[in-house]
């Protein structure tokens, strides 16, 4: 069975803060993808990222980093320098066949200024 | 171009209603998907088409109907409405080339409250 975890329910931080959401994942295939979603307090679902299991290469996107690392079955984002915008919810997910995804329950980021 | 869009964006029913959710896609997309999103469980997957004329069941199908008449449009029906579904309801679509990892894109959400 597949299956996300996402241990940190709700993260604080004040600006300019670095956060790591941390995310691990269960699954036997081999093939497989990662994504981060975003859910900002609007609502909708904005994609971030995706990685493929063959991949396993840090990303880097403006004040965003991914590190994949299958060793630990983790797939964890950084935010750098963190502004208030921020402030959302975060989901993990993994697709392994039939590009269904399973989510994990996501984790809440509080950005204060 | 609007994407994904869904309709209506809130409603209340009483316990033992119908509805039906009108999900559209103007992306020329084979797969679509109906999630529930509860506090605290992310995104449950319920029914998902691969393409006109196909359904499937999700992780949680239980009181729930689809129906994907057309391409563009995959349909979420509550035969009977109960208070447990309750619950923010996301359409989603990706383009699919029959592998996984194709993005999806999701709609704006339902927000439905059962009575």
């Amino acid at each position: 069975a597949q299956k996300v975890t996402q241990a940190q329910t709700e993260i604080s931080v004040v600006e300019k803060e670095d956060v790591t959401l941390d995310c691990v994942y269960e699954t036997r295939d081999t093939t497989y993808y990662l994504f981060w979603y975003k859910q900002p307090p609007s609502g909708e679902l904005v994609f971030l990222i995706r990685r493929n299991s063959f991949d396993e290469q840090n990303e880097i996107s403006g004040r965003y980093s991914w590190n994949f690392q299958k060793s630990t079955s983790s797939f964890n984002f950084t935010i750098t320098a963190s502004q208030v915008v921020d402030s959302a919810v975060y989901f993990c997910a993994l697709n392994v066949y039939g590009n269904k995804l399973v989510f994990g329950a996501g984790t809440i980021l509080r950005v204060k200024s | 171009n609007a994407g994904v869009t869904q309709t209506p964006k809130f409603r209340v029913l009483k316990t033992g209603q119908s509805m039906t959710l009108l999900c559209a896609q103007d992306m020329n997309h084979e797969y679509m998907y109906w999630y529930r999103q509860d506090p605290g469980m992310g995104l449950r997957l319920i029914h998902y088409s691969v393409g006109e004329g196909t359904t499937a069941k999700g992780e949680v199908p239980d009181g729930y109907n689809v129906s994907r008449l057309k391409k563009q449009n995959f349909l979420l029906g509550l035969e009977s409405a109960a208070p447990s579904q309750t619950s923010v309801y996301f359409c989603a679509s990706s383009y699919s080339s029959g592998l996984a990892g194709d993005e999806q894109y999701f709609g704006p959400g339902t927000r439905l409250t059962v009575t």
